[in-house]
């Protein structure tokens, strides 16, 4: 019965490779987000969607791109893999944009 | 200069002591968000607040919006509180701090 479930849990992939996480939330939550954690611990905005359409879109280069097929998912598609695209990739989702947000446990992605 | 700025940057304890960690920032906001990502990873929500205070158990977060700073208080501190703790900012765009490092040694 997990609430905000993201897989995989781990992904090991090469430079150049084209990779999707995905993201599902059993909430009734209209608003979900993409995070990305840095080595230094930073986390930052990537992406938010209410009601399947995008709210927040921070600078992010084009080869990220989120889907949202409905409310409860949230994807995120990243093209032409860079080394520096190694990170943990937190998804969220929250009732409406300022309430509380639950977080999924993360997606460690490492490039090769 | 970060727009959410939190102090301390690292802080150890003993088991029982009182904690307290700042969260300064300096842009206009609706809400407050304090965070608690556990040694694991995994990231949980401690409180959302846009003005007094709130309490939950142990933890006690207040906020002063005419001077841009919020507090996050542990009574009784316990080697399980240690975690990293992330104040964020619902303003124009939702900031997040840089964290801070907490250590509880029995």
């Amino acid at each position: 019965d997990t609430a905000v479930s993201q897989t995989p849990k781990y992904l090991v992939t090469q430079m150049g490779n084209d990779k999707s996480i995905k993201c599902e939330q059993n909430l009734g939550h209209d608003t979900m987000y993409w995070y990305k954690q840095d080595s230094k611990k930073f986390l930052k905005i990537m992406f938010s969607y209410n009601n399947k359409e995008l709210i927040i879109n921070e600078t992010v280069p084009n080869r990220f791109s989120p889907k949202s097929p409905d409310k409860a998912h949230l994807n995120l598609h990243i093209n032409s893999l860079e080394l520096g695209d190694s990170a943990v990739y937190f998804c969220a989702s929250s009732g409406t944009p300022n309430q509380p947000q639950h977080f999924g446990d993360g997606t460690r992605l490492s490039i090769l | 200069k970060n727009e959410v700025e939190q102090s301390p940057q690292n802080l150890t304890a003993q088991e029982g002591e009182f904690i307290t960690i700042n969260c300064s920032y300096s842009v206009g906001i609706s809400a407050l968000h304090w965070l608690q990502q556990h040694p694991g990873g995994g990231i949980v929500s401690l409180f959302m607040l846009s003005s007094g205070k709130k309490k939950h158990g142990r933890l006690i977060a207040t906020i002063n919006i005419q001077e841009k700073h919020s507090s996050l208080h542990i009574t009784a501190s316990h080697p399980r509180d240690s975690a990293v703790y992330i104040c964020a900012v619902y303003g124009d765009k939702l900031i997040f701090g840089t964290g801070t490092r907490l250590q509880v040694f029995p």
